[in-house]
């Protein structure tokens, strides 16, 4: 069966700093990939997408880059955190058309 | 453009008790729409998807959902809530091409005893 694993599950990090998100998914070939972020109280923001390896769709300029080094790894990055970079970041995985798996979600807290 | 659009953003219900999460969609072509659930401090997990076919589709945790394509709605029912229910509730719809799906705010159902 299909997994996806998203690491940490909590994250505090001081102003200035780098950040590294990993997303890996087991159990299928070519999905689709995402990063969502989820401020407090609100709904989904789309950040990055992907539909093959080194292929990388951003949908708000920002603070934060994304890469798919291989098939089933996704990386959300940040030379430099801001304040307003913390949420709760979420992968997730399709094919497409089809509902999406998340992952279960990184806390991250810019201090 | 696509849009989804959730006009409760808070709900409460007794336990026992019915329920219907109100969900309107934007789009020009036959969506593909969907409700995902979400417990506090959890990812989402998808509760029921409608493609095409019959409008009435059955999900998990006994929840169902009904496509009416002349109102633009795609609601979300469940006969008798349980406590375990309460979480935020995502209606989403899939965009042309397929790669995206656009999310409503979502709407938070609280469970009374």
């Amino acid at each position: 069966s299909q997994t996806i694993h998203q690491w940490p599950a909590t994250l505090v990090q001081p102003v200035g700093s780098p950040l590294s998100l990993e997303c890996t998914v087991e159990g299928t070939s070519n999905p689709n990939l995402y990063w969502y972020r989820q401020a407090a109280g609100r709904g989904l923001q789309l950040l990055f997408y992907s539909v093959g390896i080194g292929q990388i769709s951003s949908e708000v300029p920002q603070n934060l880059s994304a890469s798919r080094p291989q098939d089933r790894q996704f990386i959300l990055s940040s030379k430099k955190l801001l304040l307003s970079d913390s949420g709760f970041y979420l992968c997730a995985w399709t094919r497409t058309n089809y509902g999406y798996t998340f992952g279960s979600g990184t806390r991250l807290t810019v201090v | 453009a696509q849009s989804v659009t959730q006009p409760d953003i808070h709900i409460t219900v007794s336990e026992g008790a019915s329920l219907e999460l109100r969900c309107n969609y934007s789009y020009g072509a036959t969506p593909y729409l969907f409700w995902y659930v979400q417990s506090p401090g959890q990812g989402l997990q998808l509760l029921l998807k409608y493609f095409s076919g019959d409008t009435l589709v059955q999900g998990i945790k006994g929840f169902e959902a009904e496509f009416k394509r002349s109102q633009s709605s795609f609601n979300l029912r469940k006969p008798s809530v349980h406590w375990s229910d309460a979480a935020e509730y995502f209606c989403a719809v899939v965009n042309t091409g397929g790669f995206k799906t656009i999310f409503g705010a979502g709407t938070r159902l609280f469970v009374k005893a």
